[in-house]
């Protein structure tokens, strides 16, 4: 089936490490994005990426990276920069061409231990 | 930044009731509109979206425009308690580096009561 699949379902962080959300889609979509919801708050964007090999920081980019190498994957890393990581992750992807919108992967629990 | 202000609710209505949702947005240059849907824990689904002034209906939702008053609504018509969930309206930048991006408000929590 074709879609956006995101891993782990749920992850744990120790402090002082680096944790990488996996995000693979299957759609051929150009531009991916991944997003962050703390409760009770709407989406805030990390990332997003046009093109294979290009990506742009969103709003809240610190202690955050990102790689864009194939164009079907956009692996996000938190890094240990990243004081307060624990939210719901989002990751979503759309064609470029035209006025198609995004669509969301199932999400990522970040905790910390 | 671009501004987009929701309700936060929560909206509780009876079964079979209209809800309305109601969306405002500060950037005048924008252009294409969007209502996903949230469940408790889940991600968010696309339901409506809509690029031109009026209305758009799509079974019981119809999305409104009105780019005159920067505001965008969802009507849900013959609400039901699974329509129970946070609505979220997102705005999307159509122009230069940004294209493609969305910005979201904060979502209005809606409670259909039987």
């Amino acid at each position: 089936d074709g879609g956006i699949t995101q891993s782990p379902k749920y992850l744990f962080r120790k402090e002082g490490q680096n944790v990488t959300l996996s995000c693979e889609q299957n759609l051929n979509h150009d531009a991916m994005y991944w997003y962050r919801q703390d409760p009770g708050q709407g989406l805030r964007l990390i990332y997003y990426s046009q093109i294979v090999n290009d990506f742009q920081k969103g709003d809240i980019a610190e202690g955050y990276s990102v790689s864009r190498e194939k164009k079907e994957s956009f692996p996000l890393t938190v890094t240990s920069a990243q004081k307060n990581p624990t939210a719901f992750y989002l990751c979503a992807s759309r064609p470029t061409g035209g006025a198609q919108p995004q669509h969301f992967g199932d999400g990522t629990r970040l905790s910390i231990l | 930044q671009k501004e987009v202000e929701q309700n936060s609710g929560p909206l509780s209505v009876p079964e079979g009731a209209i809800a309305s949702l109601n969306c405002t947005y500060s950037d005048r240059g924008s252009q294409s509109f969007f209502w996903y849907r949230q469940y408790s824990g889940k991600s968010p689904e696309l339901i409506m979206f809509i690029y031109s002034n009026g209305d758009k209906e799509d079974g019981r939702f119809t999305a409104q425009l009105n780019k005159a008053s920067q505001y965008v609504s969802l009507l849900i018509r013959d609400s039901q308690p699974s329509d129970s969930a946070t609505y979220l309206c997102a705005v999307r930048d159509d122009r230069g580096s940004t294209l493609g991006r969305l910005y979201f408000g904060r979502g209005t929590q809606l409670t259909v009561w039987p």
